[in-house]
């Protein structure tokens, strides 16, 4: 099962908005709407912040929100803020594989 | 609290092997899915295993054949037996909690780091 493809690495300074993508295919991304979004800092645990591609998880700012056309999702980190800077990782269900399908993953930078 | 800890971690030579642990607190292992996903140094997360509720077991490509993923119901505690271990199978190891409703981890434990190297 290949990854999910998204950008290396994405910036902004604070207050900005940043948007960036986790791209699939029909099997995964595109068929389903079980899309979840996961901050990692260094160091640390992945933190789940988005699932069913929009829904926050518990005590999750609303300034991040999620969206999708077709085959990609997409994650949005509105006024963004120094302690935003970490890994986001996507991940998908796939009618391909009894275990689902991570993203590459992208790095926030805060500017 | 929902809670997972993971041990068992360590460093250990290529063709060795390492039996993890995931100690749960605030659910019950028996009615849940619990995964094991893993990070090598500096490269992304990757799917490793996932135990349904009714104890079916499901692996990644990469590991199967090699490990094993149990619980001991009386323990509250997942396991994950690696044999014939490679040195690419070097990572982090964190066990989290599954929810097939969004067929996603919500609660991930603090990970332990395995290196397999000679």
């Amino acid at each position: 099962q290949s990854a999910l493809t998204q950008p290396a690495s994405v910036s902004g300074s604070p207050g900005q908005s940043i948007t960036f993508s986790c791209t699939g295919t029909s099997s995964d991304v595109g068929g389903y709407k079980y899309v979840s979004w996961y901050q990692q800092h260094p160091g640390k645990a992945p933190k789940l912040i988005l699932y069913d591609v929009t829904k926050r998880s518990s005590g999750v700012s609303h300034r991040f929100s999620g969206s999708k056309s077709g085959n990609t999702a997409s994650l949005t980190i509105s006024g963004l803020q120094p302690e935003d800077e970490a890994d986001y990782y996507c991940s998908s269900y796939t009618n391909t594989s009894t275990l689902g399908v991570f993203g590459t993953g992208t790095k926030v930078t805060v500017l | 609290d929902v809670q997972l800890v993971e041990t068992g971690g360590g460093s250990v030579q290529p063709g060795e092997s390492l039996r993890l642990s995931c100690a749960v607190s605030g659910f019950t292992v028996s009615f849940s899915y619990v995964t094991w996903v893993r990070q090598a140094p500096g490269k992304g997360l990757e799917w490793v295993s996932l135990i349904y509720s009714d104890g079916s077991p499901h692996y990644a490509d990469s590991v199967k054949g090699r490990f094993t993923v149990s619980r001991d119901n009386s323990k509250n505690t997942l396991y994950l037996q690696m044999l014939s271990l490679r040195a690419e199978d070097t990572a982090v190891y964190y066990c989290a909690r599954f929810l097939p409703t969004f067929y996603g981890m919500d609660v991930w434990g603090q990970g332990t780091k395995v290196t397999v190297s000679s």
